[in-house]
Order: C-alpha cells, then structure tokens, then sequence
C-alpha cells in the first residue's frame, strides 16, 4: 500500500557537502513536489514538478535544485548544505485531477546540517 | 497569493471535550479548496477533511467537521470528542480549486497548531 517513499528518514550531513534527497511515487502521477517544514513556519513548497524533466520554482527555492529525470523519481539537491538547511523535509504527489482533495505524502527526512 | 493564518500554536484540551482548531485565509481565487493535516510525532503527514469553496455544506468526517464561514475566511477544525491519539500538530492549507487556474495541487500551509490532549 506503499504510495510515496523517502530515501532516509533521518539524515547528518556535514556544511558544504553535496546532499541529495530521494522521493518515488508508485501512483503515476504527474506532479510531484518538496516542502520543507519549519517550526512556527508550517510547511513551505521549495520546488516542484509536473513532468519529466519540468520543473517550477515555489515559494523557497535558493539554495536548492531538483531532478525528475523518470515519472516515479523526484530528488532534491542541496548543491552546499548549510546549517540553515537543517529542517525537515517532506515530499508530496497529489492526483493529476485538478483540484483533488486526495495528497499523498512521503514519510519526511530530517536533516541536519552541522 | 494565498495565505493562511492559524494563531494558536497550541492547544490543550481534556479528553472526551471538543476542541476547535482556528484557521483563517486570504486568497483572490475564486474557486479554492480547503485541508486539515494531522502531523503526529513520527512526522507522517494524515488527511482529516476537505472543504471546497462552493460546497454548501460544512464538511464532516467522523470526529472532525469543518466550520466553514465563507464570508469571514476562517476553516476552523471542530474535534468532537478528543481522544488521547488526537495529540499532534494540526495544519491547515488550501489550493486553487478548478476555476483558479492550473495549481498543479500546490498547497499553501498554515504555521500549525500543537493539540495536547489531556486523560
């Protein structure tokens, strides 16, 4: 019954390494899409997907990039991690029908960044 | 833009009691849906219920019903009869429904409320 996974569920890393965080969807599902949560902040939308290969900015993408190079496959990239990155990290693929109650998300990533 | 606003950052309630969850937004979309989550501790991410714009009717799943108040922009969660498992964070967020555009399903979320149930 396994719809949306997260490579890591905790994961240390240390400032300037490369960081990557791995999403799958097993609905075929065109979009998908990575928030970060914050205290006091809620969840904010980094980036997101709503095709192979297409990609949109959301609300928080500095400091980040994304890869969708198959349908099932959405990462998120810290190309230098910070400590300011430290958060938790949550990935979503809604229904492609528009305006769908249904979201499916991952089981999160907590990252920390020393 | 759309913004949601939940002014308690937590909430304590006895078991058995109801509680209300505040929520309010802002947004100039004419069609718009609206979600509570459920966070518990281990961080999975629950759908409780779904409000659109134009339904007449206030939403209810089991437990949980939806004061929707259109003109006023506030979705406030009711939790009827709370049970010691209700304690998490609870988000509230919303998206464009279908007249609004493409959203792709991109959610704006609210800061969260922490609801501690009490035996």
């Amino acid at each position: 019954d396994v719809k949306v996974t997260q490579s890591s569920r905790y994961l240390v890393k240390r400032t300037g390494e490369k960081v990557f965080l791995e999403c799958v969807q097993d609905m075929d599902h065109e979009n998908m899409f990575w928030y970060r949560q914050d205290p006091g902040l809620g969840l904010r939308l980094i980036y997101f997907s709503y095709d192979v290969k297409m990609k949109e900015k959301g609300d928080i993408p500095e400091g980040y990039s994304v890869s969708r190079e198959k349908k099932e496959r959405f990462s998120l990239i810290l190309e230098s991690a910070s400590t300011n990155q430290t958060s938790m990290y949550l990935c979503a693929s809604p229904p492609d029908i528009q305006g769908s109650y249904e979201q499916y998300f991952g089981p999160g990533t907590r990252l920390t960044v020393t | 833009a759309q913004k949601i606003t939940q002014t308690q950052p937590g909430m304590f309630v006895q078991e058995k009691e109801a509680v209300t969850l505040d929520c309010t937004y802002d947004t100039s979309d004419p069609s718009y849906g609206l979600f509570w989550y459920k966070q518990p501790s281990s961080g999975e991410m629950i759908f409780l219920i779904y409000q659109g714009s134009y339904d007449q009717q206030n939403a209810t799943e089991g437990r949980y019903s939806l004061n929707f108040q259109k003109a006023r922009k506030s979705a406030n969660l009711v939790i009827s009869a709370s049970q010691l498992g209700d304690s998490a964070m609870y988000f509230c967020a919303m998206n464009r429904g279908n007249a609004g555009g493409t959203s792709y399903g991109k959610l704006t979320f609210g800061q969260g409320t922490i609801l501690t149930v009490h035996p």
